[in-house]
């Protein structure tokens, strides 16, 4: 079964920098998407941006993009010019035959 | 506007007391997912359904049942509620992605209801 590490429990960002959250993945599967979801403290999980397997360029939407390094199972989620309202839990999760979720990263945003 | 409903929000239930919780979706998506979400910790799959095809992960308790009647809702069923089985459940839904050329599928993103705590005194 897929594996997903997400190595930093907490992270502090200042307003309007860039902050970059790690996720690695372990699978023999050459399929898969890659996904990286944000839930506030309201508690919906709210889908940020995906990567396929096979997807030669790196995804980008809007302030968020995915630096997705194949060769080192690695799909880190960049974003840019961090807000206030940035301040979340951020799980990274895999899908191949189902979904797997990292174990979050909690990021605070800082005036 | 399309979406993923969950019944109700808050539940309130006794130990022991079977609870339904219920989850409706107007995607028309295929699959439909239970996952149990405890305080700071991610999501765990409990099972999904492609279409009527019911997949239940190894280690979900059998306490925990799954009922899809139709495309549009699906229903998580807790026969003998513990302390433990108190939790966020969120019911999501996805498509399934074919890989072009590849001969292979996976899920697409999965879009998640607002979720029910789930209580048990």
């Amino acid at each position: 079964a897929q594996k997903i590490t997400q190595t930093q429990p907490g992270m502090f960002v200042q307003e309007k920098e860039a902050v970059t959250l790690d996720c690695t993945y372990d699978t023999s599967d050459q399929s898969y998407g890659l996904f990286w979801y944000k839930q506030p403290s309201s508690g919906e999980m709210i889908f940020l941006i995906y990567q396929g397997s096979y997807d030669e360029q790196n995804a980008t939407e809007g302030r968020y993009s995915l630096n997705f390094q194949k060769a080192r199972k690695s799909a880190n989620l960049v974003i840019s010019a961090s807000q206030l309202g940035d301040s979340a839990m951020y799980f990274c999760a895999a899908a191949i035959n189902d979904m797997r979720f990292g174990a979050g990263t909690r990021l605070t945003v800082k005036p | 506007d399309a979406m993923v409903i969950q019944n109700p929000r808050y539940q309130v239930t006794q130990f022991g007391k079977p609870v339904t919780l219920s989850c409706s979706q107007t995607l028309n998506h295929n699959v439909m997912y239970w996952y149990q979400q405890k305080s700071s910790q991610a999501p765990k799959l409990l099972f999904h359904y492609y279409d009527k095809d019911f997949n239940n992960e190894a280690d979900t308790p059998d306490n925990f049942q799954s009922r899809r009647p139709n495309t549009s809702f699906c229903f998580l069923d807790i026969r003998s509620p513990g302390l433990g089985d108190a939790a966020m459940y969120l019911c999501a839904t996805s498509r399934l992605r074919s890989n072009p050329g590849q001969g292979s599928s996976f899920y697409n993103e999965q879009f998640f209801g607002p979720g029910t705590r789930l209580t048990v005194l």
